[in-house]
């Protein structure tokens, strides 16, 4: 039973599109995370949510819009979708002051 | 602001070899994570950290921090191959529910 798990898995989309990745975690954490990675592996965060409730956001464009109907799961709806957009979004979750899990990524690709 | 630095960056080394990987960071914290990433997987948690001169080691990696020097090494010993990953360390940020993250380290191990 995986402990967080995110769908897609992979998602190739044209430049303009609106796309949807979803998390879910069965864990049982209060705080869950959208991270970007890059091309060159640099970890970026993006959102956070404790107890459904918006606690981080940091510069991201505002296409970019998380939504968290309960504690289990963390959604991240992406409009007017860019080239630059391209990377690998990791779901994460953890309780504060403990390790994150992180779920097995969406591999975002724009053409 | 807290800032994380990994060096080196890139590590290309022989199996066999010992070498330390280093996470320096800018202000205090008292929680310190190393992650691993394998090509094209997730993160995976390897050790946390909690307090000035913890030390944990699993297998033939050893992680150490020292809150007074800001620095916390992650030591390999006797490499074997299959050590190659991305190795990430990752900072607690006080009063946050944020981690700060380094940069990533790209361990290759020859054969």
């Amino acid at each position: 039973d995986t402990a967080v798990s995110q769908t897609p898995k992979y998602l190739v989309t044209q430049m303009g599109n609106d796309k949807s990745i979803k998390c879910e975690q069965n864990l049982g954490h209060d705080t869950m995370y959208w991270y970007k990675q890059d091309s060159k592996k640099f970890l970026k965060i993006m959102f956070s949510y404790n107890n459904k409730e918006l606690i981080i956001n940091e510069t991201v464009p505002n296409r970019f819009s998380p939504k968290s109907p309960d504690k289990a799961h963390l959604n991240l709806h992406i409009n007017s979708l860019e080239l630059g957009d391209s990377a690998v979004y990791f779901c994460a979750t953890g309780d504060r002051k403990d390790e994150q899990y992180f779920g097995p990524g969406t591999r975002l690709t724009v053409t | 602001e807290l800032k994380v630095e990994q060096n080196p960056l890139f590590l290309s080394m022989q199996e066999g070899k010992n070498y330390t990987i280093y996470c320096n960071y800018s202000t205090t914290s008292d929680r310190l994570y190393w992650y691993r990433q394998d090509p094209g997987k997730s993160l995976e948690s390897l050790f946390v950290l909690l307090s000035n001169g913890a030390v944990k080691q699993e297998g033939r990696l050893m992680a150490s921090l020292d809150t007074k020097a800001r620095l916390s090494t992650l030591h390999i010993t006797a490499a074997v191959h299959d050590l190659s990953a991305t190795y990430f360390c990752a900072v607690d940020m006080p009063g946050n529910y944020q981690l700060i993250w380094g940069a990533g380290t790209k361990l290759i191990i020859k054969p």
